[in-house]
């Protein structure tokens, strides 16, 4: 079955410092990437959509300068999260969708527990 | 923006009990999926939906996706306590600006107590 993988799988950081969220589709390729949020309790939120080889697109409300998005291959993309504050501590998700599938196809990452301190 | 109205978003119940959870739009989906999430990880599908009219069972759980393609309902029968968790209902958007994306309801935390 497909996999995704996100490293690191918890993080703890200093307010003001930057952290890099890896996501990796493991065994296909992905032109597509999303990535959510998701507070205790709650659904999920989508932060954005990573296509390989050009600019993300960010929901409204989310600020494409704090949270820097990188899909730089067709098995990985990355999200920096810069100038960390407490409000920005969450879970965040990836998920992929395959290069060849149907639309709905899309595999979930583990998440990242984001804690900023 | 097309929303997804889930509910109840909780539900404590007994075992052996049975349940609904609903997901309901004024917006048309291509399709619909339904996840389970446990505490500190990532959604793990349980079913995808396509068709207007669907029906699909897992076991004891039974999934159907309105006529309309706009609601969608997951019924559990004489539920168990491991299938406590979150579940999600997500409805893939069918064109505009949010074509290809999910739009997720806001969840319905279940606890089925022994």
């Amino acid at each position: 079955g497909a996999v995704v993988s996100q490293h690191p799988s918890w993080v703890i950081c200093k307010s003001g410092t930057s952290v890099k969220i890896e996501c990796r589709s493991l065994d296909f390729q992905a032109t597509t990437m999303f990535w959510y949020r998701q507070f205790p309790k709650q659904s999920l939120m989508l932060m954005a959509t990573s296509n390989e080889g050009s600019k993300a697109t960010y929901e409204q409300g989310v600020e494409k300068d704090k949270f820097l998005i990188n899909h730089a291959s067709l098995t990985l993309s990355t999200l920096t999260v810069t100038s960390a504050h407490p409000e920005d501590s969450s879970f965040y998700i990836c998920s992929a969708r395959p290069f060849r599938g149907p639309s709905y196809e899309q595999y979930f990452g583990p998440g990242t527990r984001l804690t900023v301190t | 923006t097309q929303l997804l109205e889930q509910s109840p978003q909780f539900l404590s119940i007994q075992e052996g009990e049975n349940l609904t959870v609903y997901c309901n739009s004024s917006s048309v989906f291509s399709s619909l999926q339904w996840y389970r999430q446990e505490p500190g990880e990532g959604p793990v599908l349980l079913v995808t939906v396509v068709t207007g009219g669907e029906v699909k069972k897992l076991k004891r759980l039974t999934f159907q996706f309105g006529d309309a393609r706009k609601d969608s309902s997951l019924h559990i029968t004489a539920a168990q306590p491991g299938d406590t968790g979150l579940y999600l209902c997500a409805g893939l958007n069918a064109g505009g600006t949010s074509y290809g994306k999910l739009t997720f309801g806001q969840g319905t935390i279940l606890t089925v107590h022994p």
